[in-house]
């Protein structure tokens, strides 16, 4: 495809059960963002992959969220035992090389909108 | 650690107005700025990006920004207000060739046009 598509559009789920949240970036894009938007907020980073590896981290709120790129292309993020606070727009961005360079833009996805009842 | 803020969460504008938003940053370095643009229920779009080549970078859609590193701004303006430019516009940050990458956003300004 010509974007990033993430899947699903929208979920919704109950407090204390598992999702995952699926992303595809666009083809020969080495590098993989995660955000998460809250209502009336920017973006917040998660995790950034740099082919299968996950370069930085930092932004993941506590253990009940990972993310794996098992083969450098398609990422998945998991959310355990869920809670009302994860309510938001996950949005997943994809780049050339991550190597921060004037060329080196990110491109997003349309999100998918997880709601927890 | 880099920090935008963007100021005024609405802006309201005339169809064929001036648009102005703003934008201040805050790094220790060198930085990159970029505005995206979000359209209902739709991710973002990258509007314009600065990566020190010019101060003055035309974007897409008749958008452009101005960098003033005296002022740690990074301003959106449009000379023309279209109904179509009605979205969320977000103010974004990056430190220059750090290798850290992700990006940092302002919390959002909210254009509504009006006919």
């Amino acid at each position: 495809g010509a974007g990033v598509s993430q899947t699903p559009s929208n979920k919704v789920t109950e407090k204390g059960k598992y999702v995952e949240l699926r992303c595809d970036p666009i083809s020969g894009h080495t590098a993989l963002y995660w955000y998460r938007q809250s209502l009336g907020q920017g973006p917040e980073f998660l995790i950034y992959f740099q082919g299968t590896g996950a370069a930085d981290d930092s932004g993941l709120p506590n253990d009940r969220f990972f993310a794996v790129r098992p083969e450098g292309s398609v990422s998945t993020l998991k959310i355990q035992r869920t809670e009302r606070g994860d309510s938001a727009v996950y949005l997943c961005a994809s780049s050339l090389d991550g190597a921060g360079g004037p060329t080196d833009t990110q491109y997003f996805g349309p999100g998918t909108r997880l709601t927890v009842l | 650690a880099q920090s935008v803020t963007q100021l005024g969460s609405h802006v309201s504008v005339s169809e064929g107005a001036l648009v102005l938003l703003r934008c201040n940053y805050s790094s220790s370095v060198p930085p990159y700025l970029f505005w995206y643009v979000q359209y209902p229920n739709q991710g973002l779009q990258l509007l314009l990006k600065y990566t020190s080549a010019a101060t003055l970078v035309k974007g897409i859609n008749d958008f452009e920004a101005e960098f003033k590193k005296s002022e740690t701004s990074f301003h959106l303006t449009k000379p023309s207000a279209h109904m179509s430019d009605a979205a969320e516009y977000f103010c974004a940050v990056s430190d220059r060739g750090s290798g850290n990458t992700p990006l940092v956003f302002g919390k959002g300004t909210r254009l509504s046009v009006i006919a």
